[in-house]
């Protein structure tokens, strides 16, 4: 299995351009999840989605924040207009929960995307 | 919300040493998860945790979920320079939410 995939693994753009990040989860799995991380924050969750629906999108910072799953092997996380503060490693993970609803929390993370907002 | 407290921030052992970390929490989680990053990587998932009490290891990985739900420890034995890397507490919070520590850094001296 070739993992979660992430693309792209750097980005770099100016203040006040769109940026799209792509996620594929791994085949078979019906969560998807985005994390952000900082050193200041750490890991946190912006939004996640069970079958293609957002469940929990608590945690997108702001309206410049959006994130949608056409289906089950493809998400986008887009910043429009994007900040020098949203400079950060964006992760997808993934999950299935199978048989069991605990697997849920087992989640396998991509490599991530380093965002640069300059 | 529920907050996860890491300790220590950071180690630095020598090649063979006994490592032990913990997280605590004010607040009850029902599942514990410990993950560790390498630089340049997403965290990997080592062990879950999902019983008070429950003691579980994956090689030389051994944690434990403490009986009173609000803590969780993990230890490394006989360490080697590749358990260098970033390892992190992770919970569902009531939510259902996944909460991450701040983690613990840990480098290996050979």
């Amino acid at each position: 299995d070739a993992g979660v995939i992430q693309s792209p693994r750097h980005e770099v753009t100016e203040m006040g351009q769109e940026v799209t990040l792509r996620c594929k989860p791994i085949s078979g799995h019906d969560y998807l999840f985005w994390y952000r991380q900082t050193m200041m924050r750490g890991l946190e969750l912006l939004i996640y989605f069970n079958n293609n629906v957002p469940i929990d999108d608590s945690g997108m910072p702001e309206d410049r924040f959006s994130a949608k799953m056409p289906n089950a092997s493809f998400s986008t996380l887009k910043i429009q207009p994007s900040e020098p503060r949203d400079s950060a490693v964006y992760f997808c993970a993934s999950s299935d929960p199978g048989t069991s609803a605990e697997a849920y929390n087992e989640q396998f993370f991509g490599p991530g995307t380093r965002l640069t907002v300059l | 919300g529920q907050q996860l407290n890491q300790s220590p921030q950071s180690m630095f052992i020598q090649e063979g040493e006994d490592v032990s970390m913990n997280c605590t929490s004010s607040s009850i989680f029902n599942t514990w998860l410990w993950y560790k990053q390498e630089p340049g990587e997403g965290p990997v998932l080592l062990i879950a945790l999902y019983k008070a009490g429950e003691l579980t290891s994956n090689g030389r990985l051994t944690a434990q979920f403490g009986i009173t739900r609000k803590d969780s420890f993990l230890n490394i034995s006989a360490s080697i320079p590749s358990d260098v890397g970033i390892y992190f507490c992770a919970g569902p919070d009531n939510n259902n939410d996944m909460r991450f520590g701040a983690g613990t850094r840990l480098t290996v001296k050979p």
